[in-house]
């Protein structure tokens, strides 16, 4: 059974850069698959940030692009994501998540992180 | 204002079967499998339906998933208080993302 969890800052301030990291346990990166990024503001709907495989280019929501990194650390299983320039919009339950292919469903999800924007 | 068009909320009694329409374009539904999820109170999604109409192992043969076109529809069917929750439907969308519905709120009277 694979196993995401999720780590990082709970408060970032405005304009500051939200990072966050995905420990993936059960599962080797190496062995294949997308991971990924969904985030849920409070009371709302899911948004997919961006997914990448583990040797190859990642894609990202054209919303968040400009603002979103999202990289594989093979070596520590894990990979991260960093969100810059950050605002009270991105106040959100952040989540990462395993898809075969980026076009294929979320067959894997962590538990979601609480990160809050404000100073 | 999401991509995919879901009904806010939707109502029926225990044992009463309840549907959930997830409306898209050629963009997306038209072209791409349909999966659903479901998020139980302060929990994370978890996946219900793939690749339309498939369930993974552990979700009972009560859920069931179609698609017609443009429009995805999860079934369910001998409904229990422990179906309550929100349940979203998602597809790969030509623009190269991934797009969600809104959500739909399920609530078992």
């Amino acid at each position: 059974q694979v196993q995401l969890q999720e780590s990082g800052p709970g408060l970032v301030k405005p304009s500051e850069t939200l990072s966050l990291t995905c420990a993936v346990s059960d599962y080797s990166i190496r062995s294949g698959c997308y991971w990924g990024w969904v985030r849920q503001p409070p009371g709302k709907g899911l948004e997919w940030i961006g997914s990448i495989y583990h040797s190859g280019s990642p894609y990202y929501n054209p919303s968040l692009k400009s603002r979103v990194t999202i990289l594989v650390d093979t070596s520590k299983n894990q990979f991260s994501l960093r969100l810059s320039s950050v605002t009270a919009a991105d106040m959100a339950i952040y989540y990462c998540v395993r898809h075969l292919n980026v076009w294929f469903y979320f067959d894997y999800w962590g538990q979601g992180t609480l990160v809050t924007v404000s100073s | 204002q999401s991509v995919l068009t879901q009904p806010p909320s939707v109502s029926a009694a225990p044992g009463q079967k309840v549907t959930i329409s997830c409306s898209g374009s050629s963009s997306n539904i038209g072209n791409n499998y349909v999966s659903w999820y479901q998020q139980l109170p302060g929990t994370a999604p978890k996946l219900l339906i793939y690749d339309n109409n498939k369930r993974p192992s552990g979700i009972p043969d009560r859920f069931s998933g179609s698609k017609s076109g443009t429009s995805g529809t999860l079934g369910i069917a001998g409904l229990q208080t422990g179906d309550e929750a929100d349940y979203y439907c998602g597809t790969w969308d030509s623009s190269l993302s991934w797009v969600f519905g809104g959500g739909t709120k399920l609530t078992v009277l």
